[in-house]
């Protein structure tokens, strides 16, 4: 039931830079609601990455960028590191749906 | 600071029942949300519904019909109830903080989850 689209995997070597696409639509991202990304290793709860588009919380490397233009959001990843390999998820609000909705997910492998 | 309790293993047509305690922090707030998503094995995130201290609900339109979520803040915690689950309800359970102004509110922070299986 996503309505978020990202690509379903990603790669990078080590020390590249790498980004993700979330496209969504006129009734989520392209209504003004802002993105938020999250990073999710295997077995572990999702973690937030990113609030209100490009806003960093506490604690995560300036190496993680946001951006957001028209329908679409994107994650940039810079200077890749190992321990960046993990799904990463979008999120937004959607006024059709009247409630949040993620992305698809995103496998981000470091070569 | 968020914490999940309830059954792993539901029978089919029962009803799921879980429950998220909050500590350090409290659910008498009028500053956040509290959520409820979850994710099947090996897919995404679906969010399930959001209550706030006022008792009022919002919940996915998928699952509507079947969802309930309560809050107690006295005993600082929030609970959810899905009636009639099928196997194809199987998936780790997270609850989590609704953080954020209207437009841009984010789930922060999250329950480490619990795997509820739906299996005879």
């Amino acid at each position: 039931q996503s309505v978020l689209t990202q690509p379903p995997s990603v790669s990078g070597a080590p020390g590249q830079r790498v980004t993700i696409s979330c496209t969504g639509s006129s009734s989520n991202i392209g209504a003004g609601y802002d993105v938020q990304w999250y990073v999710q290793l295997p077995g572990t709860a999702p973690k937030p990455l990113m609030h209100g588009n490009t806003n960093r919380p506490s604690g995560v490397p300036d190496r993680f960028s946001g951006s957001k233009s028209g329908t679409s959001a994107s994650l940039a990843i810079s200077g890749l590191q190992a321990e960046d390999e993990a799904d990463y998820y979008c999120q937004s609000y959607d006024a059709t749906l009247s409630g949040y909705v993620f992305g698809t997910g995103t496998r981000l492998t470091v070569l | 600071q968020l914490q999940e309790s309830g059954p792993g293993l539901v029978k089919p047509s029962e009803t799921l029942s879980l429950t998220c305690t909050v500590s350090a922090d409290s659910t008498r707030t009028s500053s956040y949300y509290w959520a409820w998503v979850r994710q099947p094995p090996g897919k995404g995130l679906e969010w399930i519904g959001s209550i706030y201290y006022t008792g009022n609900t919002y919940y996915n339109p998928s699952l509507s019909s079947r969802v309930t979520i309560s809050i107690d803040t006295f005993e600082n915690h929030f609970s959810l109830y899905l009636t009639s689950v099928t196997a194809a309800d199987t998936a780790v359970y997270y609850c989590a903080r609704l953080v954020g102004t209207t437009s841009r509110r984010s789930f922060d922070p999250w329950g480490q989850g619990i795997l509820v299986t739906v299996s005879s």
